[in-house]
């Protein structure tokens, strides 16, 4: 079985904190990807990685950073937490051969206050 | 307009009921179909994806993708409470990093 492992479950944070959340997955897939979810606003993807080292913007970058030092793992780095930055932040991994088939984690809700 | 276009429910049934979900979208270099399932404050799950038209089945889960009218349909049989959940339809293009999701729709099971 697939298996991506968002490090909390649960954060909360003060605005103007320096916050990452770290993804692990376990199938040596080549892509990770970090998207936002929010109520009536649907899955929004922030950044993804195509391989260790690269990465490129979503469709929501601003305000976050990441890192992918290991295959393996995919930082998502929030500078300066802002309050509308609350959100259900979720991490996928998927094959490059096929059709992209991502795999979720559970999911980090971040409370920014 | 949206490349996917989901109706978001929501959607209340009777236990056994038959539950149809359906997504629309725009682009025909689409050929990989996914559904998720989400429950309550958890990330989104798997349950079936096809690649290009026609049908797949998994025990109560029938998928179904309908090229020529740009239709993909998640069926679901003897429903059951467990199956209360958000379900998102997802596709993508051969070769692409790109996902394109819906926006889900929330289904409630009642016992």
């Amino acid at each position: 079985d697939v298996k991506v492992t968002q490090s909390s479950r649960y954060l909360v944070k003060r605005t103007g904190e320096k916050v990452f959340l770290e993804c692990v997955q376990d199938m040596d897939h080549e892509n990770m990807f970090w998207y936002r979810q929010d109520p009536g606003l649907g899955l929004r993807l922030i950044y993804f990685s195509y391989d260790v080292k690269m990465k490129e913007k979503g469709d929501i970058p601003e305000g976050y950073s990441v890192s992918r030092e290991k295959k393996e793992r995919f930082s998502l780095i929030l500078e300066s937490a802002s309050t509308n930055q609350t959100s259900m932040y979720l991490c996928a991994s998927s094959s490059r051969i096929g059709g992209n088939i991502q795999y979720f984690g559970a999911g980090t809700r971040l409370s920014v206050l | 307009q949206k490349e996917v276009e989901q109706d978001p429910g929501p959607l209340s049934v009777p236990e056994g009921a038959i539950v149809s979900l359906n997504c629309t979208y725009s682009n025909s270099a689409f050929q990989y179909f996914m559904w998720y399932r989400q429950y309550s404050r958890k990330g989104p799950e798997l349950l079936m994806y096809t690649y290009s038209s026609g049908n797949k089945e998994d025990g109560r889960f029938t998928a179904q993708v309908d090229k020529s009218s740009k239709y993909i349909s998640l069926f679901i049989r003897d429903s059951q409470p467990s199956d209360s959940a958000t379900y998102l339809c997802a596709m993508s293009k051969t070769g692409a990093n790109n996902l394109f999701f819906g926006t889900g729709t929330r289904l409630t099971v009642i016992p």
